[in-house]
């Protein structure tokens, strides 16, 4: 498998439910992003982990739980969610030249498509 | 982290058309970066511009940093339906990377 790889694609949780999404990169890349995009808002820059140190992001509620056991794999885990959570959840990952601080492009998976009932 | 505004938000192009989208922010910027995401896609990096001024094509795609890089434009030739999609531009946070709210692009063929 090559790049970004995201399951479930598609997931349909309860209020009460416990889940975790997977985010997958083969990119040899060492930083790994987590983003929320709803209907009509722009991208939502959630957690980030950067040489598997995670950056706080106090603006996420603590339903959310971000994991980074390695640099090539993330987790999202949710538990007792809202109907408002319900997104396309996307992972992304890139290297960081933290010597340079020159910048690179964000490669994105497919998505978890999650709806909250 | 980092604002900023994108205009239009829609784009209706006749195909064979050409049209711009803009990018704007309050503050100088280091760089920024353009991605596309197709309808039921994700998003895909095109470009990323660093200099002041800095002009960067791909096929019908032209890319443009301001002078003061506190703005930025991409302008499409000759519209194709394989344009269809939305148009993001992309600015560094303390976080990681800032999107504007996108511009969503249909064509008429």
């Amino acid at each position: 498998e090559t790049g970004v790889t995201q399951t479930p694609r598609h997931l349909v949780m309860g209020m009460t439910n416990k889940k975790s999404l997977k985010c997958e990169q083969h990119l040899g890349h060492n930083a790994m992003y987590w983003y929320k995009q709803s209907a009509k808002k722009p991208l939502e820059l959630m957690f980030v982990y950067s040489l598997e140190e995670r950056v706080e992001n106090n603006s996420v509620p603590s339903r959310f739980s971000p994991e980074c056991p390695n640099s090539s794999h993330l987790f999202l885990h949710l538990h007792t969610l809202q109907p408002e959570d319900s997104a396309l959840y996307l992972c992304a990952s890139s290297q960081e030249d933290y010597g340079q601080r020159q910048p690179y492009g964000y490669t994105f998976g497919s998505g978890t498509r999650l709806t909250v009932v | 982290g980092q604002q900023v505004m994108q205009i239009p938000q829609y784009q209706h192009v006749q195909e064979g058309e050409d049209f711009t989208t803009y990018c704007n922010s309050s503050t100088t910027l280091s760089n920024i970066q353009w991605y596309k995401q197709r309808p039921g896609g994700h998003p895909v990096f095109l470009i990323q511009l660093v200099k002041s001024g800095e002009v960067k094509k791909q096929k019908r795609l032209t890319f443009q940093f301001g002078e003061a890089k506190k703005n930025s434009s991409l302008h499409i030739t000759a519209t194709q339906t394989t344009d269809v999609g939305t148009y993001f531009c992309a600015v560094p946070s303390p976080q990681g990377l800032s999107f504007g709210a996108g511009t969503t692009v249909t064509v008429r063929a």
